[in-house]
């Protein structure tokens, strides 16, 4: 098992510009989720999927921020126009769910720096 | 309503001495409880979740939590702190029902002195 896969680690843009984090979930879990960390609000929930339909996005923080489902084993979450402002750390999980308590399973993270 | 206290920010221990790091939470109904760890450039890591099968919880690098349903704490303990252990920890409270929600607490940075 792989884990949940991120990329790219790192991620320095220019404000104005379009960045694109992808994430690869484990495979057989049907819900994925996208956090957003900074040391001022801690881990923030953007949105999650089950089965590939995203189910919340209400954590979302603007129009400028998208994020979609192809298929069970990819996502992506993209920012256009970025601002520095939405420097910080995206981490993706995955989760399955049964009868019993399932973790989510985080990934390393992408760290996004906007000058 | 669901929340998660973690009633430390921070807390800073000697090598080999004992860790407790403080979680309390509120839940309508019966929670799924987790702890989780990140250290530094790394995502969250489970360290161990409560299943309501015993109250008394082992998880991972000999860390353990106990669910108190009384105090509504969780609080994750270990016996002999390692350098290792040097990292940021979350409480986490999990709810299925009408939607997957999961609250974190803020954190707690555990520092460990040599």
């Amino acid at each position: 098992d792989a884990g949940v896969i991120q990329s790219p680690r790192h991620e320095v843009t220019e404000m104005g510009q379009e960045v694109t984090l992808r994430c690869k979930p484990i495979s057989g879990h049907d819900y994925l989720f996208w956090y957003r960390q900074t040391m001022m609000r801690g881990l923030e929930l953007l949105i999650y999927f089950n089965n590939n339909v995203p189910i919340d996005d209400s954590g979302m923080p603007e129009d400028r921020f998208s994020a979609k489902m192809p298929n069970a084993s990819f996502s992506t979450l993209k920012i256009q126009p970025s601002e520095p402002r939405d420097s910080a750390v995206y981490f993706c999980a995955s989760s399955h769910l049964d009868r019993g308590n399932s973790p989510l399973h985080f990934g390393n993270g992408t760290r996004l720096t906007v000058t | 309503a669901q929340s998660v206290t973690q009633l430390d920010s921070h807390v800073s221990v000697s090598e080999g001495t004992p860790v407790l790091l403080r979680c309390n939470y509120s839940s309508s109904y019966s929670p799924s409880l987790f702890w989780y760890v990140q250290h530094p450039n790394k995502g969250l890591q489970l360290l161990l979740k409560y299943t309501s099968a015993a109250t008394l919880v082992k998880g991972i690098n000999g860390f353990e939590a106990e669910f108190k349903k009384s105090e509504t704490s969780f609080h994750l303990t270990k016996p002999s702190a390692h350098m290792s252990d040097a990292a940021e920890y979350f409480c986490v409270v999990t709810r299925r029902a009408g939607g997957f929600k999961t609250i974190f607490g803020a954190g707690t940075r555990l520092f460990v002195k040599a």
